[in-house]
């Protein structure tokens, strides 16, 4: 069984697009996250929520918006895409924020 | 924000071989997490070490939290193949994970 989901895996899409990344995490946990790995590999935080409410916007523009329709989803839209939105998304979750993470595959955006 | 720098940046041996790698912080760590993350695949929890000259083992990986809590160390025996990956130590704080500069492992078989 998965513990954490993204939809989907792969996205490619052009300049000026929307888009939006899924994900589900069927652990019961309270508190999931957004994070974005760049080109080097480097891993940060953009949002968290805990029970459908935002706790964590690491200045992130607002082109980006998490919706957290219960509290074993939080989904990601973006607007407006730009070429620097190119990067892995990985959603994560954990009972208690911030202690043991539990990370998905990750959503390979490729903006052209 | 607590920087943490991890080195080395790239690292490349062959099989059999030891490696320490490093994760380092001017700031002291209330505790410190060490994940793998594989090609693909998100990161995976490995440890948590909170206590000053803390030593974890996992099989043939050890881990080492700093006397002063600023800095730790992963050391793996005899690497294989299976342990390439990306490893990322991190620490919490502010109630956030922030997450340190990584360290790409290639074993060559």
């Amino acid at each position: 069984d998965t513990a954490v989901s993204q939809t989907p895996k792969y996205l490619v899409t052009q300049m000026g697009n929307d888009k939006s990344i899924k994900c589900e995490q069927n652990l019961g946990h309270d508190t999931m996250y957004w994070y974005k790995q760049d080109s080097k590999k480097f891993l940060k935080i953009m949002f968290s929520y805990n029970n459908k409410e935002l706790i964590i916007n690491e200045t992130v523009p607002n082109r980006f918006s998490p919706k957290s329709p219960d509290k074993a989803h939080l989904n990601l839209h973006i607007n407006s895409l730009e070429l620097g939105d190119s990067a892995v998304y990985f959603c994560a979750s954990s009972q208690v924020a911030a202690t043991k993470q539990y990370f998905g595959p990750g959503t390979r955006l490729t903006v052209t | 924000t607590q920087l943490l720098e991890q080195s080395p940046q790239f690292l490349s041996i062959q099989e059999g071989e030891n490696l320490t790698v490093y994760c380092n912080s001017s700031s002291v760590f209330s505790s410190l997490q060490w994940y793998r993350q594989e090609p693909g695949e998100g990161p995976v929890l490995l440890v948590t070490v909170v206590t000053g000259g803390e030593v974890k083992k996992l099989k043939r990986l050890t881990f080492q939290f700093g006397d002063a809590r600023k800095d730790s160390s992963l050391h793996i025996t005899a690497a294989q193949p299976g342990d390439t990956g990306l490893y990322l130590c991190a620490t919490f704080g502010n109630e956030k994970l922030t997450f340190g500069t990584g360290t790409r492992l290639t074993i060559i078989p």
